[in-house]
C-alpha cells in the first residue's frame, strides 16, 4: 500500500487560510468516507483534527475543516494562527482491515 | 483523561527480538481497537498493525507481516507488540493509539508519547 501523497509544504500569512490535499486512489480516499487529519508539532505525538472526512472533534477549533472530492481528501484552516505551524498527515482506510498514511505537509505561518 | 504509556523500546542488533507494551488506562479497554503506528526518525507516520476489542482480529501492514505480533491482555489494559527479525529499516518511534469508530472505518485517538526502538548493529 503506498502512502498517500500530498505537499510537502504550504506557507501562509497570519488571519489567511491554507488548504492541504491529500491524494489517493480509487482502493482507498477514493471509496472510503474514512478519511482523518493529524496534527504533529516537533517532539509531540500527533493529535487528530478531522475524521470521517468532515467531522471534528470536539475541542478543535472550527477553523479547521475537511472535505474530500474524488480520490484527493483536503484539510483548510481558515484564520491561520501561529500556533497552527506544524506538519500534518491525513490518513485513509484502504480496505482488509488496512490504514495508509498520507506522505505529511509541513504548514509554516509567515 | 485517557492515559497511553508505552515501554520497551531501545537498541537491538538486526535479526533481533523486542517486545513493546502500552499501558491503558481512563477508558474500558475491551471495548476499544487498538493500534501501533511508527514514525521513522524525520519520516512520516506509517500505520503497523492493529487488534480488535476482544483481540479475535489482528492486522498488519505487509512491511511487518510475518515478523511482528500484536496482542492484547484486557485483564491488565495492556496492549503488546512483539517484533521478531527487526531490520534497521524498523527503526522508529512507535506510538500505541486507540482506535474509535461510530461502525465503519477508525481513527486514531489518543495517542501515547511513543518509545524509540533503534535496531544497529
Amino acid at each position: 500500500q503506498s502512502a498517500l501523497t500530498q505537499p510537502r509544504s504550504v506557507s501562509e500569512s497570519p488571519g489567511q487560510s491554507v488548504t492541504i490535499s491529500c491524494t489517493g486512489t480509487s482502493s482507498d480516499v477514493g471509496v472510503y468516507n474514512y478519511v482523518s487529519w493529524y496534527q504533529q508539532h516537533p517532539g509531540k505525538a500527533p493529535k487528530l483534527m478531522i475524521h470521517d472526512v468532515s467531522k471534528r472533534p470536539s475541542g478543535v477549533p472550527d477553523r479547521f475543516s475537511g472535505s474530500k472530492s474524488g480520490n484527493t481528501a483536503s484539510l483548510t484552516i481558515s484564520g491561520l494562527q501561529a500556533e497552527d505551524e506544524a506538519d500534518y498527515y491525513c490518513c485513509s482506510y484502504a480496505g482488509n482491515f488496512a490504514y495508509v498514511f498520507g506522505t505529511g505537509t509541513k504548514v509554516t505561518v509567515l | 483523561e485517557v492515559q497511553l504509556l508505552e515501554s520497551g523500546g531501545g537498541l537491538v542488533q538486526p535479526g533481533g527480538s523486542l517486545r513493546l507494551s502500552c499501558a491503558v488506562s481512563g477508558l474500558t479497554f475491551a471495548s476499544f481497537a487498538m493500534t501501533w503506528v511508527r514514525q521513522a526518525p524525520g519520516k512520516g507516520l506509517e500505520w503497523v498493525s492493529g487488534i480488535s476489542g476482544s483481540g479475535g482480529g489482528t492486522y498488519y501492514a505487509d512491511s511487518v507481516k510475518g515478523r511482528f505480533t500484536i496482542s492484547r491482555e484486557n485483564s491488565k489494559n495492556t496492549l503488546y507488540l512483539q517484533m521478531d527479525s527487526l531490520r534497521v529499516e524498523d527503526t522508529a518511534v512507535y506510538y500505541c493509539v486507540t482506535g474509535q469508530t461510530t461502525g465503519g472505518g477508525y481513527w486514531f485517538d489518543p495517542w501515547g508519547q511513543g518509545t524509540l526502538v533503534t535496531v544497529s548493529s
